[in-house]
């Protein structure tokens, strides 16, 4: 079955800790993404990749680093947790332009809250 | 850069009636991707149906369909027979397809649909 699988789905943590949030997808896909869900602002890119050690900013990467050593995984990493990166998180892969098949795949979301 | 706008936060329909979401987005490229993601309480994210630009033919899925508008910038969704199970949050996107360029999504900020028994 075609999935994205993110880890964990909830996680309460303190201001400073720091912590992963894994994402692993079996589809082969070269490009994988993470967004953040914030009420009242839709989704918002925070890194992307375009295939193996190729990753970059998206719109809001402030506080966030992201790897990318192998094609099926993409973990977020945050080195300091504030309590503004408190959010809903996805995880997304997908195949690059110009495949016709463009659709995203994505992960079960992370709730994250940081106390 | 490209920019999607939802303004109706929210809307409600009665069962088994139609209800039309609207969608608006901003772009200078020819060639590109729209979609319409739902979001449950579940918070999985579903995709519901997607339009490409260089398509005139509007897309269909079942009870759902699309009135796409290029030179309006418009991209509508609309729910015909509206079940109990269509409440949720709806989500419009638009990704670029732009070979080499970062192809993410662009969501609005969603639409929450109550659906009336």
């Amino acid at each position: 079955e075609a999935q994205v699988t993110q880890n964990p789905r909830y996680l309460i943590t303190v201001t400073g800790k720091k912590l992963t949030v894994t994402c692993s997808q079996n589809m082969n896909h070269e490009y994988m993404s993470w967004y953040r869900q914030d009420p009242g602002l839709g989704l918002r890119q925070i890194y992307y990749s375009m295939n193996v050690e190729v990753t970059d900013k998206g719109d809001v990467p402030e506080g966030y680093k992201v790897s990318r050593k192998e094609k099926r995984n993409f973990p977020l990493i945050l080195e300091s947790p504030s309590p503004n990166q408190t959010s809903l998180y996805f995880c997304a892969s997908s195949l690059s332009p110009p495949s016709g098949n463009t659709e995203a795949f994505f992960g079960q979301g992370t709730r994250l809250t940081v106390v | 850069a490209q920019t999607v706008t939802q303004s109706q936060p929210e809307m409600s329909v009665q069962e088994a009636e139609t209800v039309t979401l609207s969608c608006t987005y901003d772009t200078s490229e020819s060639d590109y991707y729209l979609f319409w993601y739902k979001q449950p309480p579940s918070r999985q994210m579903i995709l519901v149906i997607r339009q490409e630009a260089y398509k005139q033919q509007n897309a269909t899925e079942n009870r759902f369909s699309v009135n796409f508008q290029k030179a309006a910038k418009s991209f509508s969704l609309k729910i015909s027979d509206s079940q109990l199970g269509d409440a949720a949050m709806y989500f419009c996107a638009y990704r670029s397809a732009v070979t080499g360029a970062n192809s993410k999504l662009t969501f609005g900020k969603g639409i929450t649909l109550s659906v009336r028994p």
